[in-house]
C-alpha cells in the first residue's frame, strides 16, 4: 500500500476484555515495530519484527501483551485482560530493513480502557 | 530512554522566530540522527536526518546542527510558521540495529 495502515483507529473496551490491534506495513518492508505513546508522552518501544521473527520482545510491558507477524506483512498486537493503564495510542512503523534509516509510521490506534 | 535527553519539553515562539530543540545522547555508536515531526492524531514522520560525517544539514527551513564531541544535535526551524506547530522527537540510532531511542518530545507552538 501507499503507507502504513492501522486498524481500528479507535477502540474503546471494558477492563478485563481482550483487544487486537492490526498493522499493515508498507509492502516490501521487512522490519516492523510497535510503540506505545501515552498522552503527551514520548514513544515507548514494545517489540520489533525482522520478517516474521521477533528478536526482541523486551519492551512488552507484561505477559498480557503479545504480538505476531505473518507472511512478512500484517502484524497483530494483542492485549489480554486489558487494564486502564493500557490506555494509550499504539503506533506501528515499518522500514526497509533494520537500522537503515527512516521509519514510516501508521496513524496509530487509540485504545481507551474503561 | 535515559540514553537520550531532549529539551525543552515545550516551546512557544512568535511567527518568524527560530525555535531550537536539542537532543543529547550517550551512546557513541549512534550514527544516524533523525528528527521526527508529529501532528495531533497522526503518527510521527521523518523531518530531517544527519549522519556524523557532516556538522550541519539544511533542508528548506529546517536545519540540523551536529556536535559529535559534545554528543548532541539540534533542530533549528527558520522563519517558523503556525503550521510548524507540532511535537518534535529526536531518535538517534546505530545503523544495523533496530533500536530507535526516541526522546521525550518537544511540543512547539508557533503563534500567528
Amino acid at each position: 500500500g501507499a503507507g502504513v495502515s492501522q486498524s481500528p483507529s479507535n477502540k474503546v473496551t471494558e477492563k478485563g476484555k481482550d483487544v487486537e490491534l492490526r498493522c499493515d506495513p508498507i509492502s516490501g518492508h521487512t522490519a516492523l515495530y510497535w510503540y506505545r505513546q501515552s498522552l503527551g508522552q514520548g514513544l515507548e518501544f514494545l517489540i520489533y519484527f525482522q520478517g516474521n521473527s521477533a528478536p526482541d520482545k523486551s519492551g512488552l510491558p507484561s505477559d498480557r501483551f503479545s504480538a505476531e507477524r505473518t507472511g512478512e506483512s500484517v502484524s497483530t498486537l494483542t492485549i489480554q485482560r486489558t487494564q486502564q493503564e493500557d490506555s494509550a495510542v499504539y503506533l506501528c512503523a515499518s522500514s526497509l530493513a533494520e537500522g537503515l534509516g527512516e521509519q514510516f509510521f501508521g496513524p496509530g490506534t487509540r485504545l481507551t480502557v474503561l | 530512554q535515559q540514553q537520550v535527553k531532549q529539551s525543552p519539553q515545550s516551546l512557544i515562539v512568535q511567527k518568524g522566530g527560530i525555535p531550537i530543540i536539542n537532543c543529547a545522547y550517550e551512546n557513541t555508536a549512534f550514527d544516524y540522527f533523525p528528527w521526527y515531526q508529529q501532528f495531533p492524531g497522526k503518527g510521527p514522520a521523518l523531518l530531517i536526518a544527519i549522519r556524523p560525517d557532516v556538522s550541519e544539514k539544511k533542508e528548506g527551513r529546517f536545519t540540523i546542527s551536529f556536535n559529535k564531541s559534545a554528543k548532541q544535535f539540534s533542530l533549528h526551524i527558520m522563519d517558523s510558521q503556525p503550521g510548524d506547530s507540532a511535537t518534535y522527537f529526536c531518535a538517534p540510532t546505530e545503523t544495523g540495529t533496530y533500536k530507535y531511542i526516541f526522546g521525550t518530545g518537544t511540543r512547539l507552538k508557533v503563534l500567528a
